[in-house]
C-alpha cells in the first residue's frame, strides 16, 4: 500500500473533452505531486502542490490545471483533450522535506479516442 | 534545466547473468533515488544515496552514488525474472527546484528464463 488513491483507474474519452483525475493521499502528507507517463516513455513532472499551495510547475500544458484542496486530496483537471494526451498520470505523495522519498499511486490510465 | 540520463535505455539478460544501469545528471546532487516500475505497475521507491562515493547494498542490488554526486549506478548480481521491471533514477534539482524530482527515461529490464 502507497498511501495514495488515484480515481478512477481508466478512463476512456474523445478529443475535445474534459476530465478531472483525483489523488488522495494518506493523512498527514501535505505535497502532491502529479506525473505525465506516455507509452514506454519516463515520467514526466507536471506539477506539485504543499498544503493547498502549488509548489513547482514541470512541462505542464496550459490545457492542464490542478489544484489541491484543504483536506489535501488533489485533483488534475485536462481540457481539450488530444490523442497525444493519452497517457498513464501518476499522482505521488511525499512527507517531509524535498530529500524524502515519493510514494506512488496505481495511477490513471487516460485513452483518448 | 536539470537533465539526468540513463543507459541503457532496454537490457535482455538471461537469467543468472548480471545487469547494470547508469545515471548520469547535468548537475550535481544533493541526493539520487532509485525506482523501480513492475510491468502494469506504479513506480516503488527502493533506496536514496546521500553521500558522495555512497554504496549500499540491498540483496543483490548494489547501488552507487559518484565522488562528484553526479552519477550512479544500479547492479543486479545474478538475475531473476522476478527483477523484469523499469529501473528509473531520479535527482532533485538545486534552489527552487529543489521541490521536485527529476527522472531519468529508465533502463526497461527484460530476464530470460
Amino acid at each position: 500500500d502507497s498511501g495514495v488513491t488515484q480515481t478512477p483507474k481508466h478512463l476512456i474519452t474523445a478529443t475535445g473533452q474534459r476530465v478531472t483525475l483525483r489523488c488522495s493521499p494518506r493523512s498527514g502528507d501535505l505535497s502532491v505531486y502529479w506525473y505525465q507517463q506516455s507509452l514506454d516513455q519516463g515520467l514526466q513532472f507536471l506539477i506539485q502542490y504543499y498544503n493547498g499551495e502549488e509548489r513547482a510547475k514541470g512541462n505542464i500544458l496550459e490545457r492542464f490545471s490542478a489544484q489541491q484542496f484543504p483536506d489535501l486530496h488533489s485533483e488534475l483537471n485536462l481540457s481539450s483533450l488530444e490523442l497525444g494526451d493519452s497517457a498513464l498520470y501518476f499522482c505521488a505523495r511525499r512527507r517531509g522535506n524535498s530529500n524524502q522519498p515519493q510514494h506512488f499511486g496505481d495511477g490513471t490510465r487516460l485513452s483518448i479516442l | 534545466g536539470q537533465q539526468v540520463m540513463q543507459i541503457p535505455q532496454y537490457q535482455h539478460v538471461q537469467e543468472g547473468e548480471d545487469f547494470t544501469t547508469y545515471c548520469n545528471s547535468s548537475t550535481t546532487l544533493s541526493n539520487i533515488q532509485w525506482y523501480k516500475q513492475r510491468p502494469g505497475g506504479h513506480p516503488v521507491f527502493l533506496i536514496q544515496l546521500v553521500k558522495s562515493g555512497e554504496v549500499k547494498k540491498q540483496k543483490r542490488l548494489t547501488f552507487q552514488f559518484g565522488e562528484a554526486k553526479k552519477n550512479s549506478s544500479l547492479h543486479i548480481t545474478a538475475t531473476q525474472t522476478t527483477d523484469v521491471g523499469t529501473y528509473f533514477c531520479a535527482g532533485p534539482g538545486s534552489g527552487a527546484g529543489s521541490y521536485q524530482l527529476t527522472f531519468g527515461k529508465g533502463t526497461k529490464l527484460s530476464v530470460i528464463p
